[in-house]
């Protein structure tokens, strides 16, 4: 299933750089999420957008800036990032406007913070 | 807070044993349950969910139970293969317009030949 890509798959980065993760969805959605996922621990919820509007934001510190310029598209620009964000960042896209529906993952990128 | 727990963290069962898994949430206004299953190195799928107006849903070898009440689920996987072995993550939808998706810690589902 290629519904919904993330690129890049893999990406390691110094504590100062600055990069973006990208996620695209060709299902026709209009509901995209943002989710943090690290070893032992739950699929932590950072941002979710619904018709290009940011409708939850929990509590993500602000080295995590989230853009959604259509209802296709979503990023997540990163600076200045810490050795604990480290982790696999997942998208996801859901149908509808309203919440309460499933979701439709990528496969993740893989983000290592030296 | 919110949020939701699972149990247990790793279920090792042999093939053609039924596996069972639960969950309890804490908010009350929660109506949306999800479940979902992550084989390694690969994306969460979902394979089945149910809604609060329910209290039990089915889909071949797997079903779902929702008690309101008691605010619990459970996962239910009759007749288990060895592809079913994966993580198996619960999630309960809260918040204005339920964006907001809880996920429990995970089970780690082992079937042996």
């Amino acid at each position: 299933e290629t519904g919904v890509t993330q690129t890049p798959r893999h990406l390691v980065m110094g504590m100062t750089n600055k990069k973006s993760l990208k996620c695209e969805q060709h299902l026709g959605h209009n509901a995209m999420y943002w989710y943090k996922q690290s070893a032992k621990k739950p699929l932590e919820l950072m941002f979710v957008y619904s018709l290009e509007e940011r409708v939850e934001n929990n509590s993500v510190p602000s080295r995590f800036s989230p853009e959604c310029p259509n209802s296709s598209h979503l990023f997540l620009h990163l600076h200045t990032l810490q050795p604990e964000d480290s982790a696999l960042y997942l998208c996801a896209s859901s149908q509808g406007t309203g919440g309460n529906q499933p979701q439709h993952f990528g496969d993740g990128t893989r983000l290592s913070i030296l | 807070g919110e949020n939701v727990e699972q149990h247990p963290s790793t279920l090792s069962v042999q093939e053609g044993d039924s596996a069972v898994i639960k969950c309890t949430y804490s908010d009350s206004a929660s109506n949306y349950f999800p479940w979902y299953k992550q084989e390694l190195g690969k994306r969460p799928q979902l394979i089945i969910d149910i809604r609060s107006n329910v209290g039990e849903k089915k889909d071949q070898r797997i079903a779902v139970t929702l008690n309101k009440t008691a605010k619990h689920f459970s996962l239910h996987i009759t007749e288990t293969q060895p592809e079913d072995s994966a993580v198996y993550f619960c999630a309960a939808s809260i918040g204005v317009g339920g964006f907001k998706t809880i996920f429990g810690a995970g089970t780690r589902l082992f079937v042996k030949a």
